[in-house]
């Protein structure tokens, strides 16, 4: 079964880089995926590679997958207070599923 | 328009009791699906609907029922709840089922207690 595992709580301080990891198990994972949660709301997506990517980038962020390793990795840069939040990497898995990590907690100090 | 709008916010209920919760969107997706997230923990899949046809049900018991009058509303149906059924219900959708990437866009949740 798939297992995507994701460290429970990164700190870092207004205007450096974050970088939250993620590994997962399943070798025929298609799509992988960067979710934002804030607190009491949804999910709102923030960027997708496919699998046969190894880098994407989108203005402050940048993601990297190494699939041999199966690790991905997402790159905030410049943080903002406004990027605290819960970020949750998922991967694809069949048509219709969305496999969710065990989410990162990133806090900014100001 | 790229929201999914999800009703009620906030529900308690019973054990006894039997409500709804409600789940709309206007994008022309044809995929449907409920997530539960407890506190702390990722959301978990409970159903897919795909064109307005259940398509998983991740063993979720039977005092759960979904439901999917067309293609843009998807209802929750619950019934004798025990208390560790409170959580957050979120609702998603996206273009198909059938492939893509498979963006899912999430809708705001509803939280549930269930005394």
């Amino acid at each position: 079964g798939e297992d995507v595992e994701q460290s429970l709580f990164l700190s870092v301080r207004e205007g450096d880089s974050s970088v939250i990891n993620c590994t997962y198990t399943d070798s025929s994972s298609t799509y992988l995926y960067w979710y934002k949660q804030e607190p009491g709301a949804g999910l709102q997506l923030l960027t997708y590679i496919f699998s046969n990517m190894d880098m994407k980038q989108d203005q402050r962020l940048t993601v990297l997958l190494n699939k041999k390793d199966k690790h991905l990795s997402l790159r905030i840069a410049d943080t903002q207070t406004g990027d605290s939040a819960i970020y949750f990497c998922a991967e694809k898995t069949g048509a219709n599923n969305l496999f969710f990590g065990t989410g990162t907690r990133l806090t900014v100090i100001p | 328009d790229t929201e999914v709008t999800q009703t009620p916010k906030h529900l308690v209920m019973g054990m006894t009791n039997k409500k709804s919760l409600k789940c709309e969107q206007h994008m022309g997706h044809r995929a449907m699906y409920w997530y539960k997230q407890k506190a702390k923990k990722p959301p978990e899949l409970m159903f897919v609907y795909s064109y307005e046809k259940l398509s998983i049900n991740e063993s979720v018991p039977s005092r759960f029922s979904p439901e999917c009058p067309n293609s843009s509303l998807l209802n929750l149906h619950l019934h004798a709840l025990q208390p560790e059924d409170s959580a957050l219900y979120l609702c998603a959708s996206s273009q198909d089922g059938t492939g893509g990437h498979g963006e899912l866009f999430f809708g705001e949740g509803s939280r549930l207690t269930v005394l």
